[in-house]
């Protein structure tokens, strides 16, 4: 089993539709999870970043997190061409320092 | 504020060689993370640097070190390149302040071993 694990896509959404993007861990003792947007060769960029179970909004992005069932989702509201990209979802690793664990990322697509 | 600064932006070794890839993280952040991400994989954990020290490494071989200098600068050095070191090596900065698990990436280097 991966410890993060996403589909890999493409995800293909119409302009102006809900993208929702998915992820699950396998570790029970992460606390801190984050949302990256990877345009194609460029570096990752951080778009958020969540910690308690429920909801966390900023903008067009919404973050869920939902530790019993050990899964966090990212939803972009009214979805822009511009949002196309690879979007990596990352773990804190539980054990003292600062590693991300990554999922290999799922491809979105936003077509006009 | 400068965000992470990285050099060189690309490189192109032959196979046993040897690489120095450099880091400036963002002001007043002490911590530089180092990570490997090979095409249509996410960033692999190579190390991290606090306060000049070693806090934790992934799974590289030992042809893989690094250091932090007290500027908060660090370097990534690579021996005996191998094909399978090409990839973009990505360092990432943080603060221990209360946001400091965020970690923010330097634009890569993306290095090519023939």
């Amino acid at each position: 089993q991966k410890e993060v694990e996403q589909n890999s896509g493409p995800l293909s959404v119409p302009e102006g539709a809900i993208a929702s993007l998915n992820c699950t861990y396998s570790d029970r003792g992460s606390q801190s999870f984050f949302w990256y947007r990877q345009y194609s060769g460029k570096s990752p960029e951080l778009i958020m970043s969540i910690y308690s179970n429920g909801d966390k909004e900023d903008g067009r992005f919404t973050a869920q997190l939902n530790k019993a069932s050990q899964y966090v989702s990212l939803l972009i509201r009214d979805s822009q061409p511009s949002d196309s990209a690879t979007y990596l979802c990352a773990v804190l690793f539980s054990g003292g320092y600062n590693k991300l664990i990554f999922g290999a990322g799922t491809r979105l697509a936003v077509h006009p | 504020d400068a965000g992470v600064t990285q050099s060189p932006t690309h490189l192109i070794k032959t196979r046993g060689q040897h690489v120095t890839l450099r880091c400036s993280p963002i002001s007043g952040h002490k911590s530089v993370s180092w990570y490997q991400q090979v095409l249509g994989q996410g960033p692999q954990f190579i190390f991290q640097y606090y306060e000049k020290e070693e806090r934790g490494r992934g799974n590289f071989p030992d042809r893989f070190s690094a250091r932090q200098f007290p500027n908060y600068s660090s370097e990534l050095n690579v021996n005996a390149l191998l094909l399978g070191d090409s990839a973009l090596y990505l360092c990432a900065s943080s603060s221990p302040e209360p946001r400091g698990y965020e970690q923010y990436f330097g634009p890569g280097t993306r290095l090519t071993v023939t």
